[in-house]
């Protein structure tokens, strides 16, 4: 059984140009789950999202993040307009059960 | 706003000594506290999750107990590849998001 895979692992973006990062969950996980790992920081969560559905989308901001989970294929991270301060690795968890989550090995994006 | 603290920040052990590592959370109804596992650039890797005080679940060296207040990650005679760092995770309330303490970074000297 495949873990959850995550591409591309690393990303390097200028400044004002657009992320999109991916995200395919565990066979017969329907819950992902986004978060953001900053080094010396913690696991903030971005968001949660079902088949087609944003559940939830409180830690994301407002401004240029968008996330989606298509019936069909991965669910993607967008961001528009890079910044530096969005350098930092992207986490995508899936869940079977909304219990304990599986991880990918991360995306890190560079933004120059 | 509920809080996840882990503790120590860091711990330094040498092969076959014996800690715990701490987690402390002040939530409303918790409904699972998870622990995980993350090596350097690699995501974190799911131990145990445990549900209500009293509870305790064991994985080779490890074995993680669960208060009313706190969890504790008990590493016996550790080797050098459990060095990582030690994420706690829990989930309260109403809320299927977990809240991750910052962690404890072990190292396991041979």
């Amino acid at each position: 059984n495949a873990g959850v895979m995550q591409n591309p692992r690393h990303l390097v973006r200028r400044r004002g140009q657009e992320a999109r990062l991916r995200c395919s969950p565990m066979k017969g996980h329907s819950h992902v789950y986004w978060y953001r790992q900053l080094p010396e920081e913690g696991l903030k969560f971005m968001v949660y999202l079902q088949k087609e559905n944003i559940i939830d989308e409180s830690g994301m901001p407002k401004e240029r993040f968008s996330a989606e989970f298509p019936k069909e294929g991965p669910s993607i991270l967008r961001i528009q307009q890079v910044v530096r301060g969005d350098s930092a690795a992207y986490f995508c968890a899936s869940s079977q059960d909304r219990a304990e989550q599986y991880f990918g090995p991360g995306t890190r994006l560079t933004v120059t | 706003e509920d809080q996840v603290t882990q503790s120590p920040e860091a711990l330094r052990l040498q092969e076959g000594e014996s800690s715990s590592l701490n987690c402390s959370y002040t939530v409303s109804g918790l409904r699972g506290l998870f622990w995980y596992r993350q090596d350097p650039g690699k995501g974190p890797e799911f131990l145990f999750t445990l549900y209500s005080a009293g509870e305790e679940k064991e994985k080779e060296r490890l074995k993680a107990t669960l208060t009313k207040k706190e969890s504790f990650l008990h590493i016996t005679a550790p080797k050098p590849e459990d060095s990582a760092t030690y994420l706690c995770a829990v989930q309260a309330g109403g809320s299927y998001i977990p809240t991750f303490g910052r962690g404890t970074s072990l190292i396991v000297h041979p």
